[in-house]
């Protein structure tokens, strides 16, 4: 059974900080690694996905995967207080058609 | 452009009473179809997911049940409601093909008395 564990539960910056947040995972033969922004009572969105070892950028998201270690990080430049929500890290198995989610780490970013 | 639709907005039902909550997507042909959960303060969890019409697979038992009629409409029910039930479901589609990147509903805020 896979399982996704996130760090921290809560994160409060100030705006223009670098947030960094972290996401382990369990099974070493899922698929691919997604990051989730979730705003209160609304669906998740998705940010930034990553499937091979090393590290992807988009625009101010920088996602960090080490296969060995079962370890991503996903790193916010320059946060705005735009970037308060809840970040949800998924894996997903093509094996099984499933995703899997982690509690997630909720952020505010105060102006 | 595809758009995914939530019905209803919200419920608030008794213990024991029937269920059905609906997902239409409209602007994509054969979409994986997924449900979720999501207990207020808590993880995602995913219940059901259908790759075609009249298919669908079971992850987690929650006394619930999924029915694909359509190929762009996707159902979740139950014939009776428990306070567990109570919470937030999220219906989402994936395309075929290598991006595994899933596109959620609104959703249904489900509360049970």
């Amino acid at each position: 059974q896979e399982k996704v564990q996130q760090s921290p539960e809560s994160l409060i910056v100030p705006e223009g900080a670098m947030v960094s947040l972290n996401c382990s995972f369990s099974d070493s033969a899922s698929q691919s690694i997604w990051w989730y922004q979730q705003h209160p009572g609304k669906g998740p969105k998705a940010l930034i996905s990553i499937f091979s070892n090393g590290n992807k950028k988009e625009g101010r998201l920088t996602v960090y995967l080490n296969r060995a270690s079962l370890h991503v990080s996903l790193h916010i430049k320059d946060s705005q207080p735009s970037d308060s929500a809840v970040y949800l890290c998924a894996v997903y198995n093509t094996g099984n058609y499933k995703y899997v989610f982690g509690a997630g780490t909720r952020l505010k970013v105060i102006a | 452009a595809q758009t995914i639709h939530q019905w209803p907005v919200a419920e608030i039902k008794a213990v024991g009473s029937p269920l059905s909550l609906g997902c239409t997507i409209k602007g994509k042909s054969s979409p994986n179809l997924y449900w979720y959960w999501q207990a207020t303060g808590g993880t995602l969890q995913q219940l059901f997911y259908s790759i075609t019409v009249g298919q669908v697979e079971s992850v987690v038992q929650l006394n619930l049940s999924a029915s694909r009629p359509k190929d762009d409409q996707f159902i979740l029910s139950t014939e009776k409601l428990l306070l567990s039930h109570s919470g937030f479901y999220l219906c989402a589609w994936r395309d075929w093909g290598n991006s595994y990147e899933q596109y959620f509903g609104p959703g249904t805020r489900l509360t049970v008395l």
